[in-house]
C-alpha cells in the first residue's frame, strides 16, 4: 500500500523565494497534519486538517506560512517569502480519525528537507 | 515547562541489556499516549500505544502513571536494530487530534 507521499524530498533555495511543499495522504485517511522538525525544537505541529477543513493552525509560525487542502488527496504548505530560519525537515502525516477510537496512529511521509540560503 | 519532557540521552547500552526511558507530561487532561521511533534521517513511526493498565509488545513494555503524569518504555534484550530516537507522544483530549511530541531520547546499542 502506498504511504504518505511528500515532494520534493529536498529543496534548496535562496531567501525571499516562495517554497511549496506537497503531500498526498494515504487513501481513505480523513486527517492530515503538517509538522516541522529542527534539532532545537524537535517535532512541532504546524496545522492539521480534518475532512479537508483546517482544524488547528495555532502552530503556524507567522503569516509567511499558509496551508491548503483542496481535496482529500492533496495538500500544500507554502512559505512566502522564505527565510533561513525556516530551514528544517517538514513532515506530512495522515490518519483515519474515528470518534470511537482515539488511538489511531499517524503515518508520516519521508519528509522534505528544506534549506534556505 | 515543556508539555512533554524526555531525557535526551544519549543512552549507550550494550547489546542484550535492558534499557528504560521515562517521559513526563504537563497536561493532566491528556488522554492518549504513544511511543514513536525515529531512525536517523527517517520519519517517525508508531512503536506502540500506551494503555492505562500497561501493555507489552514482544520485548517492549510501556507503562502509564496518570497520577504522576509519567510514561515509561522498557526494552528487554536490546538488539542493534533498536538504535534510534524514541519519541514520547501525548494527545490532549478526544476531540482534538493534535499530538505533542517530546524531543526524543537517543538510544545506541553497542555490539
Amino acid at each position: 500500500d502506498a504511504g504518505v507521499i511528500q515532494s520534493p524530498r529536498h529543496e534548496v533555495t535562496e531567501m525571499g523565494q516562495e517554497v511549496t511543499l506537497r503531500c498526498k495522504p494515504i487513501s481513505g485517511h480523513n486527517s492530515l497534519f503538517w509538522y516541522r522538525q529542527t534539532m532545537m525544537r524537535g517535532l512541532e505541529l504546524l496545522i492539521y486538517f480534518n475532512n479537508n477543513v483546517p482544524i488547528d493552525d495555532s502552530g503556524m509560525p507567522e503569516d509567511r506560512f499558509s496551508a491548503k487542502m483542496p481535496n482529500a488527496s492533496f495538500s500544500t504548505l507554502k512559505i512566502q517569502p522564505s527565510e533561513p530560519r525556516d530551514s528544517a525537515v517538514y513532515f506530512c502525516a495522515s490518519s483515519q480519525n474515528r470518534i470511537t477510537d482515539s488511538n489511531q496512529p499517524q503515518h508520516f511521509g519521508d519528509g522534505t528537507r528544506l534549506s534556505i540560503l | 515547562r515543556k508539555e512533554v519532557e524526555q531525557d535526551p540521552g544519549p543512552f549507550n547500552v550494550p547489546e542484550g541489556a535492558t534499557v528504560a526511558f521515562n517521559c513526563t507530561y504537563s497536561n493532566s487532561a491528556s488522554q492518549s499516549f504513544f511511543w514513536y521511533r525515529q531512525d536517523c534521517r527517517k520519519e517517525p513511526k508508531l512503536l506502540m500505544s500506551v494503555y492505562s493498565s500497561g501493555n507489552e509488545d514482544g520485548r517492549f513494555t510501556a507503562q502509564l502513571n496518570r497520577a504522576s503524569q509519567y510514561i515509561s518504555l522498557l526494552i528487554r534484550d536490546s538488539k542493534l536494530s533498536d538504535s534510534a530516537t524514541y519519541l514520547c507522544v501525548v494527545r490532549a483530549w478526544g476531540g482534538n487530534e493534535k499530538l505533542t511530541f517530546g524531543t526524543g531520547t537517543r538510544l545506541t546499542i553497542i555490539p
